[in-house]
C-alpha cells in the first residue's frame, strides 16, 4: 500500500461547479496534512493545511480531515479555469516535527469554461 | 521577503557526469528538504538538512548526496549520472519543522542524455 493515495484523475468539472479531490494515507499517526497546487511547469504551492478532524475553510477552498478513516479531501467551490492544475495531497507521517513530508501522486483538475 | 532560490533552472548533462544543484532558503529558515519529481514517480523525498546536519534521508542510492552551509544554503550532488536521473529537483524551505508545510523553489530541471 502506498503511503499517500489520491484519485487517479484527470478530473474535469464545468466552471462554477464544485471540484472534490480525495486523498487517503496509511500512517495512522500522521499529524499534519497539506494540499499543494502545481501548475504545469511550475513548482508546488501550499494552499491549505489542516491538523485536526473536521473542516477548514479558506475562501473557495475547504479541506476536510477524518483521522479515523485516514482520509483528507479538498473541495473547491465555484471552480474557475484558473484552478486547472495538479493538486498534491501531502502528509507528515510521524509525530516528530522534522519528519519528511510524503506526497501523493497528484490529481489533475481541469475546469472547463 | 525573498523566496526560495534554486540554481541553475535548467541543466543538460551526459551519462556518467556529476552535477551540483544549489538552493538558498527563505531568510531565517534553517531547514532545507530536497525532492525529485518525475512523471512516473511523483515527488520523492531525497533528504532534509537542518543547521548543517542531515536529519532525514529518503530511499535513494548513495550517488545522491547533499550538504548545508552555515548560512542555510544547501547543495545536492548527483554523481555518475544515469538517464533515469532526469527529473525536476525541488528544494523546499521551512523554519525547522515540517508541521506547517514547505515553500518550494522554482526547481532545477535536469536532463541526462
Amino acid at each position: 500500500q502506498k503511503e499517500v493515495e489520491q484519485n487517479s484523475g484527470p478530473l474535469s468539472v464545468p466552471e462554477g461547479a464544485i471540484a472534490s479531490l480525495n486523498c487517503t494515507y496509511s500512517d495512522r499517526g500522521s499529524q499534519s496534512f497539506f494540499w499543494y497546487r502545481q501548475y504545469s511547469g511550475k513548482s508546488p504551492e501550499l494552499i491549505m493545511s489542516i491538523y485536526s478532524n473536521g473542516d477548514k475553510e479558506d475562501g473557495r477552498f475547504t479541506a476536510q480531515l477524518n483521522k479515523a478513516s485516514q482520509y483528507v479531501s479538498l473541495l473547491i467551490r465555484d471552480s474557475q479555469p484558473s484552478d486547472s492544475a495538479t493538486y498534491l495531497c501531502a502528509v507528515n507521517p510521524l509525530k516528530t516535527s522534522y519528519d519528511k513530508v510524503i506526497f501523493g501522486p497528484g490529481t489533475s483538475l481541469s475546469v472547463i469554461p | 521577503k525573498a523566496g526560495v532560490t534554486q540554481t541553475p533552472r535548467y541543466l543538460i548533462k551526459t551519462r556518467g557526469q556529476q552535477v551540483t544543484l544549489s538552493c538558498s532558503p527563505i531568510s531565517g529558515h534553517r531547514s532545507v528538504s530536497w525532492y525529485q519529481q518525475t512523471p512516473g514517480q511523483g515527488l520523492q523525498f531525497l533528504f532534509e538538512y537542518f543547521s548543517e546536519t542531515q536529519r532525514n534521508k529518503g530511499n535513494f542510492p548513495g550517488r545522491f548526496s547533499g550538504r548545508q552551509f552555515s548560512n542555510s544554503r544547501s547543495e545536492m550532488n548527483v554523481s555518475t549520472l544515469e538517464l533515469g536521473d532526469s527529473a525536476l529537483y525541488l528544494c523546499a524551505s521551512s523554519s525547522g519543522t515540517a508541521l506547517y508545510g514547505y515553500t518550494f523553489g522554482s526547481g532545477t530541471r535536469l536532463t541526462v542524455v
